[in-house]
């Protein structure tokens, strides 16, 4: 696709349950990034990637979160047990080089909803 | 702790007037700033950035002003257009983490024909 894809676009899940997000980026695009936002706020940090390595995941709020990306393409964002605060849109970027977030194109993000 | 704090949730302008967006942050390690369009249902996209080592950055009709001292940027959009109705977001990041872009909350921008 020429853009950032991301599925599902809306996802309401019980309190408890596992989560899957998945981001397909830009092709060819090296750099991936991983943002929510949650009610009211602004935009949160979760996790870079470079390729399949993730330099900095010090944005992931407890252990019950987890991103991988495979290929140097497709990520997944698993949330695990799954709690209300939780809920938020999850949004996803991809760069060229990493290199600047001028060259960084979001994804029209996951709603996600834990009730 | 909000390092980069928009105040003004909303701001309503007429076509063709001036509109004028607000920022400010709290992190003197922030050198570079940008600023984020978001419609509905969409991703953000990018707008207009500047360096910390300049105080205006134009395009268009979209010009950005940092006051260093003070800590505050501000967007300009000169003459507003309806199409310019969005959440505008203010983003910033310090030295080599330009990854990691710290936002503001947002200002929802409504330009009225």
């Amino acid at each position: 696709g020429a853009g950032v894809s991301q599925s599902p676009s809306n996802k309401v899940t019980e309190k408890g349950k596992d989560v899957e997000l998945r981001c397909d980026p830009i092709s060819g695009h090296t750099a991936l990034y991983w943002y929510r936002q949650s009610l009211g706020q602004g935009l949160e940090f979760l996790i870079y990637f470079q390729g399949n390595s993730a330099p900095d995941k010090s944005g992931l709020p407890s252990d019950r979160f987890s991103a991988e990306r495979t290929g140097g393409s497709v990520s997944t964002l698993t949330i695990q047990r799954t709690q209300q605060e939780d809920s938020a849109v999850y949004l996803c970027a991809s760069s060229p080089r990493g290199r600047g977030n001028t060259e960084a194109f979001f994804g029209q993000g996951t709603r996600l909803t834990v009730v | 702790d909000q390092q980069v704090k928009q105040n003004s949730p909303s701001l309503s302008v007429q076509e063709g007037r001036i509109s004028i967006l607000n920022c400010d942050y709290t992190n003197s390690m922030f050198d570079y700033f940008l600023w984020y369009k978001k419609y509905p249902a969409e991703g953000p996209t990018f707008l207009i950035s500047i360096s910390s080592i300049k105080d205006k950055n134009e395009d268009g009709r979209f010009t950005v002003f940092l006051n260093k001292s003070a800590k505050h940027l501000s967007l300009h959009i000169v003459p507003s257009q309806p199409g310019d109705s969005a959440v505008y977001f203010c983003a910033a990041y310090s030295g080599g983490s330009n990854y990691k872009l710290t936002f503001g909350k947002g200002t929802l921008l409504t330009v009225n024909p």
